[in-house]
Parts: structure tokens; sequence; C-alpha cells
């Protein structure tokens, strides 16, 4: 597509489910970002991949979070045993290589724990 | 852990009023961008500062990077409705990694 795609675009679920949430970057984007973002904050980062190697992945809030990458296409973002404060708008983000990037992001997607 | 830290963290303005609003970080970035998002949007990009001491202007935005590279800040002039939104700095760090601001919600009142 002509930009990043993610899916679903609202998901809704039970306190200790598993949810897993997908990024379609552009084609040819070798960096793909996953973002958190809580009602009226800021951009909290999570994970970076480069390719399908992630050498961060300072931000992951816990080892409920993890992620992965098909070489450099699709990104999941996975919550196991999910808690309300889990409640957040996920964004994804893919950019090209290095130096004057410009990161273009999806539309999120809207995860409600109840 | 935030790179990078935005103020106001919130800004409540009347139509027509100037506005700045300020990104600061103890970490020096090779580039520095603002992002504008709507709700239910993504964020969009306003413009990348690449040089210390850089400024540049979107029509009532003023853009600059400080000389240390460093910090940010972008002014407003004249705020109209139409400029409501969140504010998010990015800072470029080590080769394509970028890390985000804290944000800064700004209404505009007509």
């Amino acid at each position: 597509g002509a930009g990043v795609s993610q899916s679903p675009s609202n998901k809704v679920t039970e306190k200790g489910k598993d949810v897993e949430l997908r990024c379609d970057p552009i084609s040819g984007h070798t960096a793909l970002y996953w973002y958190r973002q809580r009602l009226g904050q800021g951009l909290e980062f999570l994970i970076y991949f480069q390719g399908n190697s992630a050498p961060d992945k300072s931000g992951l809030p816990s080892d409920r979070f993890s992620a992965e990458r098909t070489g450099e296409s699709v990104s999941t973002l996975t919550i196991q045993r999910t808690q309300q404060e889990d409640s957040a708008v996920y964004l994804c983000a893919s950019s090209f290589g290095t130096g004057g990037f410009r990161a273009f992001f999806g539309q999120g997607t809207r995860l409600t724990v109840v | 852990t935030q790179l990078l830290e935005q103020s106001p963290q919130f800004l409540s303005i009347q139509e027509g009023e100037n506005l700045t609003v300020y990104c600061n970080s103890s970490s020096v970035f090779s580039s520095l961008q603002w992002y504008r998002q709507e709700p239910g949007e993504g964020p969009v990009l306003l413009v990348t500062v690449v040089t210390g001491g850089e400024v540049k202007k979107l029509k009532r935005l003023t853009f600059q990077f400080g000389d240390a590279r460093k910090d940010s800040s972008l002014h407003i002039t004249a705020a109209q409705p139409g400029d409501t939104g969140l504010y998010l700095c990015a800072g470029e760090w080590t080769g394509n990694q970028f890390y985000f601001g804290t944000g800064t919600s700004l209404t505009v009142i007509p």
C-alpha cells in the first residue's frame, strides 16, 4: 500500500487475554518503530527494528510485551495477559535508512482492556 | 526514559495570541523534527531541523534548533483554532534511532 497500515484499528479485550497488533510498513523501509500513546500524552517509544533485528528493546514496558518482524516487512506486537494500564493507542512508524529521516506513521490501533 | 522533555505539557490560549513550545534534552541530536497530531490520527511531520542555530518558518510557525543541537522551540504567531492539536518533537539520536518528546497539547479557543 501507499502508507503504513495497522490492524486492527480498534481492539477491545478482557483483562488477562493476549492480543496481537499488526503493522505493515511502507515497502522498502528498513526501519520500523512501535510506540504507545496514552490518552492526551506524547509518544512512548517501545521498540525499534532495523530489518528484522531489534537493536533497541529498551522501551518494552515488561516481559508481557514482545515484538517480531519478518524480513523488512510485517511486524507484530504481542501483549500477553493484558492489564488495564495497557489501554492506549499503539502506533507504528517506518522510515528509510540513516540520516535525514522522515518517519511515516500508521493510524494506530486503539486497545481497550476491560 | 524520556530523552526529550517538552514544556508546557498543556496550553490553552485565545485565538490571536502567540505561544512558544519548548523541547529540551541533555543529549545532542543529529536532527530534530516537529510533528502535529490530531485526535484519532497519526503524527504529521511539520519540519526537520539539522544545523545548530537553524531557524525555519512555516507560515505562522517558526522553528528553531539550539546552537548545541540539544533543544528546540516552536513559536506560533496569531494562533488559530485550526492549530489545536498535540505537538511532538522528535530527535534523531544515533543512526536512524529517534525518540519523541513528551508532547504539548495545545487548545486554541475561538
